[in-house]
């Protein structure tokens, strides 16, 4: 079952926040978040597990609510290099199953 | 540290030719997934190995085959190619060990003409 993301656009000014939603009509085990630059491979940004949320790296954290199969991602201070289609992606209710991503959420950050 | 390699990066067929895309993980990885990329679309999973066994099949053409070889690198082979199988094909690799990571390759840029 293919992840769900909201909103599908989001269009910013440096300096700002965004926030980047995924759901799941099933059960979660584990959200991967990663963002993509045209023509680039997906860079990943961070994992949370079931039981627990992880910090990826500078202004981006994301959060992870087991109960609501929902996973947030948020983007403080935005920089123009935040710019890129972000996906999330989960493997169901195990570790081991398929990675399977969101339709991807399109941020633009202008100066 | 060492990251996921494909080759080739970029692959410009004819139709109903033949094509071989090459993935080699991060070493002591033991997952291997394929996706396909069209234009403004999100990474379509094809196929994926585990501890070089098939673990699970998306939507992979039967023209399509994969397999994992003894030392982990993966192939991904097409044959009968058609003008829509043109997109990137990334594939990505995940860790044995904690929160199992995924990493992508660079991809590769198949040019179906």
């Amino acid at each position: 079952q293919q992840p769900v993301q909201s909103p599908q656009a989001v269009i910013l000014r440096e300096g700002e926040d965004a926030v980047i939603n995924c759901s799941s009509s099933k059960a979660l085990y584990s959200v991967h978040w990663y963002r993509q630059k045209h023509g680039e491979a997906p860079v990943f940004l961070m994992i949370l597990l079931k039981g627990g949320e992880q910090k990826g790296h500078e202004k981006i954290s994301a959060s992870f609510n087991e109960k609501k199969q929902q996973s947030s991602l948020y983007l403080t201070a935005s920089q123009l290099s935040y710019s890129g289609t972000y996906f999330c992606g989960s493997t169901g209710g195990t570790s081991y199953g398929k990675l399977t991503f969101g339709q991807g959420t399109i941020l633009t950050v202008h100066p | 540290a060492a990251g996921v390699i494909q080759s080739p990066r970029h692959l410009i067929k004819e139709k109903r030719e033949t094509a071989t895309l090459k993935c080699y993980p991060i070493p002591r990885h033991d997952t291997v997934y394929w996706y396909q990329q069209g234009p403004g679309q999100d990474p379509q999973f094809l196929i994926s190995f585990y501890e070089k066994m098939q673990s699970d099949k998306g939507s992979i053409p039967d023209r399509f085959s994969a397999q994992q070889f003894s030392d982990y690198h993966s192939e991904l082979n097409m044959s009968s190619l058609e003008l829509g199988d043109s997109a990137l094909y990334f594939c990505a690799s995940r860790g044995l060990l904690g929160p199992r990571k995924a990493f992508f390759g660079q991809g590769t840029r198949l040019t179906v003409v």
